[in-house]
């Protein structure tokens, strides 16, 4: 079965880009998806299809896709962000859909 | 608004079965891809099962002939029965809808605990 990759945490100071990676093979080659959750609460999606925002999310919230690696960048952090990101594709030669194991951001 | 509430979740020993319900509004089940994802504690997200607006059902390995999702046009409710419940199976349901291929909407959640 597919496998997403993600590093279990990432920090970084208020007010700089955080990049929250998700590696698979041959990934740019699926549309991928992110999903943000903080303590106690459902997932939110914040970037689908690679780049395109659901309405409300921030414009600080921005996605890649190339290669091996998605990525989601999260530009001028702010303390609110600090979450866990999930990242997610559907795999075809399954039909399964797939979560990475999550990143843990923490704004310092 | 879309809204969709969870209900069924709870203390269940293992080997046993528990039937949990979404009960959606602001939009119809019936055009909509529909699925579960579960949440153990402090662990990440676990894709379980889809059902397509046509009815054609996908399901993770680990459930997979243990649990069935199916849903209720007439209700616009989707539900999860689930059978054989091991302690593993001990995790938040969400109920969540699929535009496509990505989920935009979720519930809150129930919790479903497998423990003698």
């Amino acid at each position: 079965s597919y496998v997403l990759t993600q590093p279990p945490s990432v920090s970084v100071a208020p007010g700089q880009t955080a990049r929250i990676t998700c590696g698979g093979n041959n990934i740019g080659s699926k549309s991928v998806h992110w999903y943000q959750q903080k303590p106690g609460q459902a997932p939110v999606l914040v970037v689908y299809d690679d780049r395109d925002r659901p309405s409300g999310i921030p414009e600080r919230f921005s996605g890649s896709n190339s290669g091996n690696t998605a990525t989601l960048t999260i530009s001028r952090v702010e303390a609110g962000d600090e979450a866990d990101y999930y990242c997610q594709v559907w795999d075809s030669s399954s039909d399964h859909w797939v979560f990475g194991g999550g990143t843990k951001l923490t704004v310092l | 608004e879309v809204q969709l509430v969870e209900s069924g979740g709870g203390l269940v020993q293992p080997g046993g079965s528990l039937r949990l319900s979404c009960a959606a509004s602001g939009f119809t089940v019936r055009s909509n891809y529909m699925s579960w994802v579960r949440q153990a504690p402090g662990k990440g997200l676990e894709w379980v099962s889809i059902i397509y607006s046509g009815g054609t059902t996908y399901y993770a390995d680990s459930v997979k002939g243990r649990f069935a999702i199916s849903k209720d046009n007439s209700k616009n409710t989707v539900y999860l029965q689930m059978s054989s419940l091991r302690a593993e199976d001990t995790a938040v349901y969400y109920c969540v809808r699929a535009p496509l291929y990505y989920f935009d909407y979720w519930g809150q959640g129930t919790l479903v605990t497998v423990s003698s």
